[in-house]
């Protein structure tokens, strides 16, 4: 059975840092991986999908990374604004129906 | 393509009340599914159609709760005799049978069961 853990919970920083958001999953069999932000009491926004024969990608101050064999995955935010505090999440397609598997998310705070 | 909508966005029932909830997704999208999150949780995935056929359900989705997909387009879950257990965000999200399975997410009906 196909598990998803994301560390840490919640995450403080000061406006300008670099940051990482960590993701692990226990199957490494898996079509895709996806990244996703929640602003609070709000549905899910897709930040990056790297599908499984990918290693990393690209969106702005975002970049994503894949590492099947290990089952993990990294989300690095370059120079993090206050616009950026919400709750990150990941989650992976193991199966062909394409159902996501999701972490419990990582929130994030960017202080002025 | 106005996205995935979603309706009610809020809806506060008492206990034992049926309610019922609606998904319209990208107009093009045959793959939709159905979510729920708790407070604090990652969303848990609870049913899946392609086109009007629901091809998997989740064990959460007890007999209690229906969902259907009449022509292929819009979705509905109904949930029957409703417990405080079931207050939760209700997430709808649509994708295309490709290989990416990329998903995108309605706003979300937010049930309050009292």
């Amino acid at each position: 059975k196909q598990e998803v853990t994301q560390i840490p919970a919640a995450l403080s920083v000061p406006e300008g840092e670099n940051l990482v958001l960590n993701c692990s999953f226990t199957d490494s069999a898996i079509y895709n991986l996806q990244w996703f932000r929640q602003d609070p009491g709000k549905g899910l926004t897709s930040l990056l999908l790297i599908q499984s024969s990918q290693r990393e990608q690209t969106s702005g101050r975002l970049n994503a990374s894949l590492d099947k064999s290990s089952g993990r995955s990294t989300l690095y935010i370059a120079a993090s604004q206050p616009g950026d505090s919400a709750t990150y999440l990941c989650a992976v397609v193991s199966s062909n129906t394409g159902k996501l598997i999701f972490g419990q998310g990582t929130t994030l705070q960017v202080k002025p | 393509d106005t996205g995935v909508s979603q309706n009610p966005r809020h809806k506060i029932t008492k206990r034992g009340q049926n309610v019922t909830f609606r998904c319209d997704p990208i107009s093009e999208h045959n793959r939709l599914y159905w979510y729920r999150q708790t407070l604090g949780q990652g969303p848990e995935f609870l049913t899946y159609f392609q086109n009007e056929a629901q091809l998997e359900k989740s064990r959460l989705l007890s007999d209690r709760f229906s969902a259907e997909r009449p022509k292929g387009s819009f979705s509905t879950l109904e949930i029957q005799r409703t417990e405080q257990g079931d207050s939760a965000m209700y997430l709808c999200a649509s994708s295309l049978s490709t290989s990416s399975y990329e998903q995108y997410f309605g706003p979300g009906t937010r049930l309050t069961v009292t």
